[in-house]
């Protein structure tokens, strides 16, 4: 079946440095693409999303860059703080509302 | 800000039981949805309800799961004979107006069976 996956289980970043987070998907019909962020013993928490009709989305120091042609989603935080260490997952949707998520990445960011 | 809330936040029973987990969901939306998360693994997709009526289910979501709306305010998935396999975070969401795909996740309901 088409699944959403992650290709770096946990990222390390110094503080104050920008983080990539990447996250490749192979179902072509997805038409939109959610990050989330998840602290420990909490739910998915919304950080950006992005339709397969555009390329990038900004937010408040967050950017979703997606790639159609070979299937990639990537989330960036700029100037990374100790709040943004938790896991992330990317989600696609296809037909229908259900969300198709990804394996996760760790991100630590140390002092 | 208006936001998902569950209850308990962690059930424990014996294999065989029935457990209800219970949702609040936003007040104002109209589409839910039960996702679990098995310790260490990805979020997945159990069952979507509107309108009354489930939408969408997963192969996960078999004759031993079932969800309901009982009042207007909350959701609930009930699981008939637990089993050991079931043991997982259940995360409840809800979903607003139809041209928006953003779901609000609650905290989750850590169940374990025994």
């Amino acid at each position: 079946g088409e699944s959403v996956g992650l290709h770096l289980p946990t990222l390390s970043v110094q503080e104050g440095d920008n983080s990539i987070i990447n996250c490749a998907y192979s179902n072509s019909a997805s038409d939109y693409f959610i990050w989330y962020k998840q602290e420990s013993g909490k739910g998915p928490q919304f950080i950006i999303d992005i339709r397969s009709n555009m390329d990038k989305r900004q937010g408040q120091r967050v950017t979703v860059l997606l790639n159609k042609t070979v299937k990639h989603l990537s989330l960036q935080i700029a100037a990374t703080q100790p709040g943004d260490s938790a896991v992330y997952f990317c989600a696609e949707k296809a037909a229908g509302n259900k969300l198709t998520f990804g394996g996760g990445t760790r991100v630590l960011v140390k002092p | 800000e208006p936001e998902v809330t569950q209850t308990p936040s962690h059930q424990v029973t014996q294999m065989g039981q029935e457990v209800i987990l219970r949702c609040v969901p936003i007040s104002n939306h109209l589409y839910f949805y039960w996702y679990r998360q098995i310790l260490g693994q990805k979020v997945e997709f159990l069952v979507s309800f509107y309108n009354n009526e489930i939408s969408e289910k997963s192969e996960i979501f078999d004759d031993q799961f079932s969800v309901e709306r009982p009042d207007g305010s909350n959701f609930t998935l009930k699981i008939r004979s637990t089993k050991l396999e079931d043991s997982a975070m259940y995360f409840c969401a809800s979903k607003g107006a139809d041209n928006s795909y953003e779901q609000y996740f609650g905290p989750g309901t850590r169940l374990t069976v025994t």
